[in-house]
């Protein structure tokens, strides 16, 4: 079984740049979560997508941050304009439900630098 | 809101010794349990839950873990480690069903070395 895509691994930009990742989640799963982890700390969620609407965008910095999932299936996070904090690394993860006890399957991720 | 402690950023062990990965967490409420592993350039994957039942758990690579809900600990554990145990240990938390917002909190996570 394929698990979870992300495209790109790297991405270096200078600040007020934009830049967007994508994710493929495994296929069945319905809950897709898109999370920033910065250096030295654990994953942060940004936002949960159960099929192709959200269930949490809480601490997703709406300014600036975006994110879709058409089609219930592959979703973009978007950054515009990006600031130095930004950098980071990007999980992507999906599990089956999105029930509590679900297991969430991630991505390797995609280190961030802005400049 | 629930969180997570790890109060060991780094633990170096020697190769087949035993090693324990602590955990605590904060919760007004019931909780699930997880233990993930990350290994270098790569994405989080999980070793171990607790949901319900018995308070050991067992999951992949030798691991296993003990929930304290006295002591509100959930504390990581191998016998003997390897060389391929090195890695970054994630604890994680998330509010049982029922009790809301279900978002999975993590720790600051703790940083496995195995000296050869």
């Amino acid at each position: 079984e394929a698990g979870v895509a992300q495209s790109p691994r790297y991405k270096i930009i200078e600040k007020r740049q934009s830049v967007a990742f994508w994710c493929n989640p495994i296929s069945g799963h319905a809950t897709l979560y898109w999370y920033q982890q910065i250096l030295g700390q654990g994953p942060k969620l940004l936002i949960q997508f159960q099929n192709n609407g959200v269930v949490d965008d809480s601490q997703l910095p709406k300014d600036r941050f975006s994110a879709e999932r058409l089609k219930g299936v592959d979703s973009t996070l978007k950054i515009q304009p990006a600031k130095l904090e930004d950098s980071a690394v990007y999980l992507c993860a999906s599990s089956f439900v999105g029930e509590a006890g679900d297991t969430q399957y991630f991505g390797p991720g995609t280190r961030l630098t802005v400049l | 809101a629930q969180s997570v402690t790890q109060l060991d950023s780094q633990v170096p062990v020697f190769e087949e010794a035993p090693v324990e990965l602590r955990c605590n967490y904060s919760s007004s409420v019931s909780v699930y349990l997880f233990w993930y592993v990350q290994y270098p350039n790569q994405g989080l994957q999980l070793l171990l839950k607790y949901l319900s039942g018995s308070t050991l758990v067992k999951g992949i690579n030798g691991f296993e873990a003990e929930f304290n809900k006295s002591q509100t600990s959930f504390h990581l554990r191998k016998p003997s480690v390897h060389i391929s145990d090195t890695a970054e240990y994630f604890c994680a938390v998330i509010p049982s069903p029922n009790f809301g917002n279900e978002k999975l909190t993590f720790g600051t996570g703790t940083r496995l070395t195995i000296i050869p």
